[in-house]
């Protein structure tokens, strides 16, 4: 059962539009929501986190927003630029379980010039 | 500053055979974890080790083990590998032990032919 659900599964913007990308999680328990970013053949790169006590965060570009009541997260990424064409996966851990991340199944953005 | 660095960067078996990957978190990171990604899925935790101590465990069967060392290193070991095994294994160093920021080496791709 996939704890974590991702969409879309792929995305195509243009240069200087906004890529948006969903998630959405059943287990109440999470409480720490990190989205990552990968580029074929590497690791997952940390982008941005948050955690429930907070509505929206903002680094840079990069705007996460949550929504407890609905169990719903996303990431917005303003002014898209081609090198932000990458795969991002949206992932969940809950303080009990260490440091285990639930992972969504990645979103594979491609930004047009 | 050095990110997590693990090795080797990619590795041939055949079936049936013991693989050992190796992964160096960051200085002053005591918690390591490693994860199975699969071509085009999201990552998929195996185990979590913090001060030298075994944190958790994914649904993985008994031939994956792994171990931290005093200096918080750690190994990852898979016996009887299986054409299944082919995948991009990841480390991920924390600062801590629970619920807090993970950061990803580049991986080991292993190919299990």
């Amino acid at each position: 059962q996939q704890q974590v659900k991702q969409s879309p599964q792929s995305l195509i913007v243009q240069k200087g539009g906004i890529s948006i990308i969903n998630c959405a999680y059943e287990n109440t328990a999470f409480d720490y929501f990190p989205w990552y970013q990968q580029f074929p053949g590497k690791g997952p790169a940390l982008l941005i986190a948050i955690r429930p006590d907070v509505s929206e965060k903002k680094e840079g570009r990069f705007t996460i927003s949550f929504n407890k009541s609905a169990k719903q997260f996303s990431l917005h990424i303003m002014d898209s630029q081609p090198g932000d064409s990458a795969t991002y996966f949206c992932a969940a851990s809950m303080a009990p379980s260490g440091n285990q991340f639930y992972f969504g199944t990645g979103t594979s953005l491609t930004v047009i010039p | 500053d050095a990110g997590v660095t693990q090795s080797p960067t990619h590795l041939i078996k055949t079936r049936g055979q013991h693989v050992t990957l190796r992964c160096s978190p960051i200085s002053g990171h005591k918690s390591v974890s490693w994860y199975q990604q699969v071509l085009g899925q999201g990552p998929q935790f195996i185990f979590q080790y913090y001060e030298k101590e075994e944190r958790g465990r994914g649904n993985f069967p008994d031939r994956f083990s792994a171990r931290q060392f005093p200096n918080y290193s750690s190994e990852l070991n898979v016996n009887a590998l299986l054409l299944g095994d082919s995948a991009l294994y990841l480390c991920a160093s924390s600062p801590l032990g629970t619920n807090t920021e993970a950061f990803f080496g580049q991986g080991t791709r292993l190919t299990v032919v």
